[in-house]
């Protein structure tokens, strides 16, 4: 079992929908992660939150809108999506530090109709 | 800047056999090293790291990794491998002066374990 918990696992979604997919993590971590990962692919660092606060973006399109409303939760709002986004979205948590493991969820897989 | 090199696709190997996973890395100063699994529709998970201290470091499910500085490797290794070992096995790296938050990801090494 994961110490992080994302939902929705599945979504399905048109190019002019708004959604978003929801993480959660209760470990006391202080830096939470949104990764997009596509198949048989190295994860690719889309933000960090450290302290509640975006510390990276990683030159993300604007249709990808983060938000962190506490230390627990991790949203990720998503708008006008493209095709080529639908993905596996992982969230991550760390206790900070370059010495910390990331923890990671099992992810939202996103398709784009 | 650091980069990490993970030098097979995929990796064969009979159940029982030993298994060894290869990753190679370059960072400038003493790196922050990890191992993550991922099995099929599940996220990643951490296996172990090397920050500091013994070349060889013990992780999770009787997985072991040894930390050659000379050789700027940090392969990871199972004395006998099973069925339920084969999915992608991604190694990491952070450097001592990278922010953090970022880890550079090697391209996964997927391994395949037959009975």
């Amino acid at each position: 079992d994961t110490e992080v918990t994302q939902t929705p696992k599945h979504l399905v979604m048109g190019m002019t929908n708004k959604k978003s997919l929801k993480c959660e993590q209760h470990m006391g971590h202080r830096a939470m992660y949104w990764y997009k990962q596509k198949a048989k692919k190295p994860p690719e660092l889309m933000f960090v939150y450290s302290y509640e606060k975006l510390s990276i973006n990683e030159s993300v399109p604007s249709r990808f809108s983060p938000e962190c409303p506490n230390s627990s939760l991790l949203n990720l709002h998503l708008h006008a999506l493209q095709p080529e986004d639908s993905a596996l979205y992982l969230c991550a948590s760390s206790g900070g530090g370059p010495n910390q493991p990331q923890h990671f969820g099992d992810g939202t897989r996103l398709s784009i109709l | 800047a650091q980069s990490v090199a993970q030098p097979e696709d995929q990796v064969n190997v009979a159940e029982g056999n030993p298994l060894t996973v290869k990753c190679t890395y370059s960072v400038s100063g003493n790196p922050y090293l990890f191992w993550y699994v991922q099995y099929p529709n599940r996220g990643l998970q951490f296996l172990l790291k090397y920050i500091t201290g013994d070349n060889l470091v013990k992780g999770s499910y009787g997985f072991e990794a040894e930390f050659n500085k000379s050789q700027t490797s940090f392969h990871l290794k199972k004395p006998s491998a099973l069925v339920s070992d084969s999915a992608l096995y991604f190694c990491a790296v952070r450097g001592p002066t990278d922010s953090w938050g970022k880890l550079q990801f090697g391209s996964g090494t997927q391994v395949v374990v037959t009975p």
